[in-house]
């Protein structure tokens, strides 16, 4: 299985702020990697795709990079709906793997 | 708009069978381009991947669960399931339903806590 490693596994922050969230794989995954953001109590919800590509509806403040091992996803301007936890997900082999999480928060 | 909802038991005995289901509105569960899956997470943690089912009905599992789990489709509900079998405390998690387009999972149903307990 492809192992994920995200860092740091929390991160405090204030809105205007500018984050960064990284994740790790253990192996090339060239760019089969997805984010989500999940609030408390809530379905996780599709930000980025193919590493770096914004899905619909999703606000332009959230970009994602990398290629291969990896990855970081940034959240520029951090407004207050943004506190969040965070998980990155691999999808270039079976089985899909999540990363552990980063919770962000004020 | 498409929509997920999970439903089943909250509470399943130790040793026993978990059967839940998802029913999709907004989208047919069997246009050719669509797939499904399932994704859980025990409370406090990360997310797992049970499996995915594709066109034509095939199905991939987790390993780490692939001897217990069945995911199967009834198209004249257009809903989907998933049959877990002889489960443990180890189980107990929230189950989502998710749609997966291409190998990304969106949008989610909003889940159900499954807590597997005598």
């Amino acid at each position: 299985d492809i192992q994920m490693t995200q860092s740091p596994s929390s991160v405090s922050a204030s809105v205007g702020d500018t984050v960064t969230i990284a994740c790790r794989t253990s192996q090339d995954i060239n760019n089969w990697l997805a984010w989500y953001q999940q609030r408390p109590g809530k379905a996780p919800r599709l930000l980025i795709y193919t590493a770096s590509s914004l899905q619909s509806g999703v606000p332009s403040r959230f970009s994602g990079s990398g290629f291969g091992t990896d990855f970081s996803l940034t959240i520029s301007s951090l407004q207050p709906e943004d506190f969040a936890t965070y998980f990155c997900q691999q999808s270039h082999s079976f089985p899909y793997t999540f990363g552990q999480g980063t919770k962000l928060e004020i | 708009q498409l929509q997920l909802q999970e439903s089943g038991p909250g509470l399943v005995k130790p040793s026993e069978t978990l059967s839940l289901t998802c029913t999709v509105s907004g989208d047919s569960i069997t246009t050719a381009s669509n797939h499904w899956g399932w994704v859980r997470q025990p409370p406090g943690k990360g997310l797992e991947w049970i499996g995915s089912l594709y066109l034509r009905g095939r199905t991939f599992y987790n390993d780490s669960l692939k001897s217990r789990v069945t995911i199967s489709v009834d198209t004249s509900k257009n809903q989907y399931s998933l049959t877990v079998t002889s489960v443990t405390a180890a189980d107990t998690a929230v189950y989502y339903c998710a749609k997966q387009i291409t190998n990304w999972f969106d949008p989610w149903g909003q889940g159900i806590l499954v807590t597997v307990s005598s």
